[in-house]
């Protein structure tokens, strides 16, 4: 079936780069998705890449896509104690519906 | 005022209690959906509706129920609640040309 895997944690410290990753199995995803979660909020989209496309830029966050490994890869640039927030990546599957990944808890230390 | 409503924003409950999650949208969309996070287990679906006649089972849809009384609402229900229903609880809203989802605020959900 459909599933989208995220490794759990990752910890970075101010101003280095973060790169969140994530793997998928349905190769039928129209898009794919990064959502953002601060604490005791809901998720908020940060950004989506259509999977014709292998590469987004959008300011400091970068999105990768490998479609033959089915990768997805999110890249903040000069990581902020802001940005400290758990990551959902999702796909599309082909019922309408996204699947979410775990989320990864990032961690940004001054 | 915010787009996606979710009431109560907490409550806790007793086991064997029936409870309601209630869920509003002004964002006019056709689609909403149930979920619900747990630590470690990223947010599964329990339930949606893409529009008013519209219900179906999401992953994990036993012990809850829901009801869309309008395009604008959608609440969930569990019948008789028990321990490890004690979560996150998500509503969200999508319309039928984007898969882009808009979350509420989510409510957490105690049960004793």
């Amino acid at each position: 079936g459909e599933d989208v895997e995220q490794s759990l944690f990752l910890s970075v410290r101010e101003g280095d780069s973060s790169v969140i990753n994530c793997t998928y199995t349905d190769s039928s995803s129209t898009y794919l998705y990064w959502y953002k979660q601060e604490p005791g909020a809901g998720l908020q989209l940060l950004t989506y890449i259509f999977s014709n496309m292998d590469m987004k830029q959008d300011q400091r966050l970068t999105v990768l896509l490998n479609k033959k490994d089915k990768h997805l890869s999110l890249r903040i640039a000069d990581t902020q104690t802001g940005d400290s927030a758990i990551y959902f990546c999702a796909e599309t599957s082909n019922t309408g519906k996204l699947i979410f990944g775990q989320g990864t808890t990032l961690q940004v230390k001054p | 005022d915010a787009d996606v409503t979710q009431t109560p924003r907490n409550r806790i409950t007793k086991t064997g209690k029936r409870i309601m999650l209630e869920c509003s949208q002004t964002k006019g969309h056709d689609r909403m959906y149930w979920y619900r996070q747990d630590p470690g287990l990223g947010l599964q679906l329990i339930y949606y509706s893409f529009d008013v006649k519209d219900i179906n089972k999401g992953e994990i849809s036993d012990g809850y129920s829901v009801s869309r009384q309008a395009q604008a609402k959608f609440s969930l229900s569990l019948e008789s609640a028990i321990p490890n229903q004690t979560a996150l609880y998500f509503c969200a809203t999508s319309d039928s040309k984007s898969y882009e989802q808009y979350f509420g605020p989510g409510t957490r959900l105690t049960v004793t």
